[in-house]
């Protein structure tokens, strides 16, 4: 168990709708990134936030967004869903923002028919 | 631009046929280059981290070393609970906050 908390498990849903990821980071961490990950892509990074501010952005498409709140937990917003959108959703932490030595949660399958 | 290649994409190995995974990488002024497991439907899980050419880092029998150019990811007499997919990564951009990943190593030790 890393410590790092993803909900949902797993999400289905349909083409244009949205839907929100939530990730607690490890006690104690400040900086939350996020990853998408699929068959063809590996895993892509998308976004990474410290202490509430955003840090370094990947490949984030427009109609993806992040927030960190002030209690440190995460939330990435993903809206007007295409079929190409279905992965796996990663989100990781660490205590500082430059380090390499990530912690993992389980992971969010989103499955969008 | 900078990258990492792994190779082979996948590797299959009876129980106790030691073998290594590779990572070559092109990236101008390595801030570290990382090894991580990662299981089917799991999250990546840290392993190791190498800085500098020569340094080597065991775990079990796992040892990652590194060289100038690339990264091996050594298994001595594997088991099955070895299986998984291994990655190595490299930060990369500005204030070096980006973890960006290989494609990765399937790796399935057969009993």
């Amino acid at each position: 168990d890393s410590g790092v908390t993803q909900t949902p498990k797993h999400l289905i849903t349909a083409t244009g709708q949205r839907v929100t990821l939530r990730c607690s980071p490890r006690s104690g961490d400040l900086s939350v990134y996020w990853y998408q990950q699929s068959l063809d892509q590996g895993l892509q990074f998308l976004i990474q936030y410290y202490n509430g501010e955003e840090r370094a952005k990947g490949n984030i498409l427009e109609r993806f967004s992040a927030q960190q709140f002030p209690d440190l937990h995460s939330e990435l917003n993903l809206s007007s869903l295409e079929l190409g959108d279905s992965a796996l959703y990663f989100c990781a932490s660490s205590t500082s923002g430059v380090t390499g030595e990530l912690f993992f949660g389980e992971g969010s399958r989103l499955t969008v028919l | 631009e900078d990258q990492v290649t792994q190779s082979p994409e996948a590797l299959r190995l009876q129980e106790g046929e030691s073998s290594s995974l590779n990572c070559s990488y092109t990236v101008s002024g390595l801030r570290g280059l990382f090894w991580y497991r990662q299981d089917p439907g799991k999250g990546p899980e840290f392993l190791f981290t190498l800085y500098s050419a020569g340094e080597e880092k065991e775990k079990e029998r796992l040892k990652a070393t590194l060289t100038k150019k690339e990264s091996f990811l050594h298994i001595t007499a594997p088991k099955p609970e070895d299986s998984a997919t291994y990655l190595c990564a490299h930060l990369e951009g500005e204030g070096a906050q980006k973890l960006v990943f290989g494609q990765g190593t399937r790796l399935t030790i057969n009993p």
